[in-house]
């Protein structure tokens, strides 16, 4: 099946600082979704990305995905306490979902 | 519209028990996929249902099984429960099942 690669598996930055997840797939993606999980909540639907080379922003979050299709970033300027969770990236094929493992990223006042 | 809603949200059990968890998509949605969260193994596909047909099934042993009804809600049922089977389960919602992924608020299970 299909696998999805994602690092770091846990992050802790400063506030203000900035943060990248990545995600890496051996094969070529017809697209990537991205999800966040607060704590103590449920993965939330953030992005999809399509196209080649595709860069969409959602005010300081900035979502990449790469030329070749087999990679995806997520890069979020100043960090605030508020982006406190766990940050997934998503494939959809074949009628089911494979999730990368996630990104823990902790924000320190 | 309302959303995905999963019921219980929270259940304690002891091992060798059977559960029975619920899902109610949100409307118009299909497809509705299940999912097992630990901290260490991450989202694990369970299986995916469209209309009352399983079209897809993780890598879980047959304890684990799934129906889904005509008006798409679907339940999940784990049999002869084992510790290891404490986790937070979560159903997800969507129109055709490679969509967004519209998530409940999962029901955290506790076999004890």
């Amino acid at each position: 099946g299909q696998q999805v690669m994602q690092i770091p598996q846990y992050q802790h930055v400063q506030e203000g600082e900035d943060f990248t997840t990545y995600c890496n797939s051996s094969t070529t993606l017809s697209n990537i979704q991205w999800y966040k999980q607060r704590p103590g909540g449920h993965p939330v639907f953030l992005i999809q990305l399509v196209k080649s080379g595709e860069v969409k922003k959602q005010k300081r979050l900035t979502f990449q995905f790469g030329e070749a299709k087999k990679n995806s970033s997520l890069h979020i300027t100043a960090t605030q306490t508020t982006d406190v969770g766990t940050y997934f990236c998503a494939v959809g094929t074949g009628n089911q979902f494979y999730f990368g493992t996630g990104t823990s990223l902790t924000v320190i006042p | 519209k309302a959303g995905v809603t999963q019921t219980p949200r929270y259940l304690i059990k002891t091992r060798g028990q059977q559960v029975t968890l619920s899902c109610s998509p949100i409307s118009g949605h299909r497809s509705v996929s299940w999912y097992q969260q630990t901290p260490g193994q991450g989202l694990q596909f369970l299986f995916e249902y469209f209309s009352e047909t399983q079209r897809n099934k993780g890598n879980f042993p047959g304890r684990f099984s799934g129906r889904q009804f005509s008006n798409s809600r679907s339940e999940m049922n784990v049999s002869t429960l084992e510790l290891g089977d404490s986790a937070l389960y979560l159903c997800a919602s969507s129109f055709g099942g490679e969509e967004t992924q519209y998530f409940g608020p999962g029901t955290r299970l506790l076999v004890l």
